[in-house]
């Protein structure tokens, strides 16, 4: 009963492939987000969801594309495949208002 | 320049030594979060701070809003400890902007 669980754990893939990341939580809340972590250890929003809407979308290319069929669940499609997209990727929620973020076991994303 | 800072970026210490791992923040925020990430990956949420101090176990955390800026400090440490620390800010919307991390390694 993970609060907050991301499949797929691993995933490698070459170059120019389409992949998707899914994501669920179980707690309730109602924003959820996702994360990029680089090499460096560096976090960075990617995207927000609240209640299925979009609230956040930073500069991110538009091969990354979320899609919320409801609250409690956001996934991640990446068209194209890029070396510079090999990262972790950190799905997270929080309910508005409330205290503390709670995130995913991450997805390790390597394009080969 | 980013708007968390966190100093040291890593420290090394001994078992049962004090650490301190500080934070530094150029915006306005709502909230203040201290995240722990071990070697294996997960993120974990240690504590979410708005003014203050709060204590979890070994754990302290203290923020001081009108220096912007925030503590961890963990007493008698423990190699178990060892792990990359995030400090993360909270603005006006539901965003978590992120310091850099400290990575703490502590020797038996």
């Amino acid at each position: 009963d993970t609060a907050v669980s991301q499949t797929p754990k691993y995933l490698v893939t070459q170059m120019g492939n389409d992949k998707s990341i899914k994501c669920e939580q179980n707690l309730g809340h109602d924003t959820m987000y996702w994360y990029k972590q680089d090499s460096k250890k560096f976090l960075k929003i990617m995207f927000s969801y609240n209640n299925k809407e979009l609230i956040i979308n930073e500069t991110v290319p538009n091969r990354f594309s979320p899609k919320s069929p409801d609250k409690a669940h956001l996934n991640l499609h990446i068209n194209s495949l890029e070396l510079g997209d090999s990262a972790v990727y950190f799905c997270a929620s929080s309910l508005e208002g409330a205290s503390g973020y709670t995130f995913g076991s991450g997805t390790r994303l390597t394009v080969v | 320049k980013n708007e968390v800072e966190q100093s040291p970026q890593n420290l090394t210490a001994q078992e049962g030594e004090f650490i301190t791992i500080n934070c530094s923040y150029s915006v306005g925020i709502s909230a203040l979060h201290w995240l722990q990430q071990h070697p294996g990956g997960g993120i974990v949420s240690l504590f979410m701070l708005s003014s203050g101090k709060k204590k979890h176990g070994r754990l302290i955390a203290t923020i001081n809003i009108q220096e912007k800026h925030s503590s961890l400090h963990i007493t008698a440490s423990h190699p178990r400890d060892s792990a990359v620390y995030i400090c993360a800010v909270k603005g006006s919307g539901s965003r978590l902007t992120f310091g850099e991390g400290t990575q703490l390694t502590v020797n038996p």
